[in-house]
């Protein structure tokens, strides 16, 4: 019944690591979005991906690496974990581009040791 | 960047209406206003979102000003289960978060 998930939930690991995210929206909308959520609570946009396309790319370290399989899926993997990776990463999705509601998973929490 | 100004923290009594402000002066005409809220660390979560007139569902109201550069976020029976960041979110290509209010219902 979820409409929007992420797994895992949270991510414990060592600086240096690759590591994937996976998120996945059962809604049938054809935007999702990544974002992150760092410890001073601000929720910043990192990617934004419509029909498995890429539309938005903030000034995110190209270690971070989207990928759209299909619509219904945006991972987004990182190279090279660094100590300020750490945050919450939130998945969301919306029917269309813009002016629609964006539904959000519940966030991974990910910790850089 | 957030194109919102909200006050970063709010009281309000239980059973009590919330009222929370937002300005959004440079907002274009074609814009949407969006309310959202985040409840401790959980995803954040829509509430209501209008353009030029006021709305009401089953959450709250939202009144927009005639000349769109403000807006109230009404809770009209604030619970303890309403404690959570507000955001107040102009929705041009993508949503920009701001800083929020932090209401806190208080017994």
């Amino acid at each position: 019944d979820t409409a929007v998930s992420q797994t895992p939930k949270y991510l414990v690991t060592q600086m240096g690591n690759d590591k994937s995210i996976k998120c996945e929206q059962n809604l049938g909308h054809d935007t999702m979005y990544w974002y992150k959520q760092d410890s001073k609570k601000f929720l910043k946009i990192m990617f934004s991906y419509n029909n498995k396309e890429l539309i938005i790319n903030e000034t995110v370290p190209n270690r971070f690496s989207p990928k759209s399989p299909d619509k219904a899926h945006l991972n987004l993997h990182i190279n090279s974990l660094e100590l300020g990776d750490s945050a919450v990463y939130f998945c969301a999705s919306t029917p269309r581009l813009a002016g629609e509601t964006q539904y959000f998973g519940p966030g991974t929490r990910l910790l850089v040791l | 960047d957030a194109k919102t100004t909200q006050p970063p923290s709010m009281d309000c009594a239980e059973g009590r209406a919330a009222n929370l402000p937002c300005n959004h002066s440079t907002i274009s005409g074609n814009e949407y206003v969006y309310w959202y809220r985040q409840i401790h660390s959980q995803g954040p979560q829509y509430i209501i979102h209008g353009l030029k007139n006021n709305e009401t569902n089953e959450m709250a109201s939202l009144i927009i000003t005639e000349d769109r550069k403000s807006s109230t976020l009404i809770l009209p029976h604030a619970t303890l289960r309403d404690t959570a960041v507000y955001y107040c979110i102009v929705r041009g290509r993508d949503m920009r978060f701001g800083a929020g209010t932090r209401l806190t219902v208080k017994p």
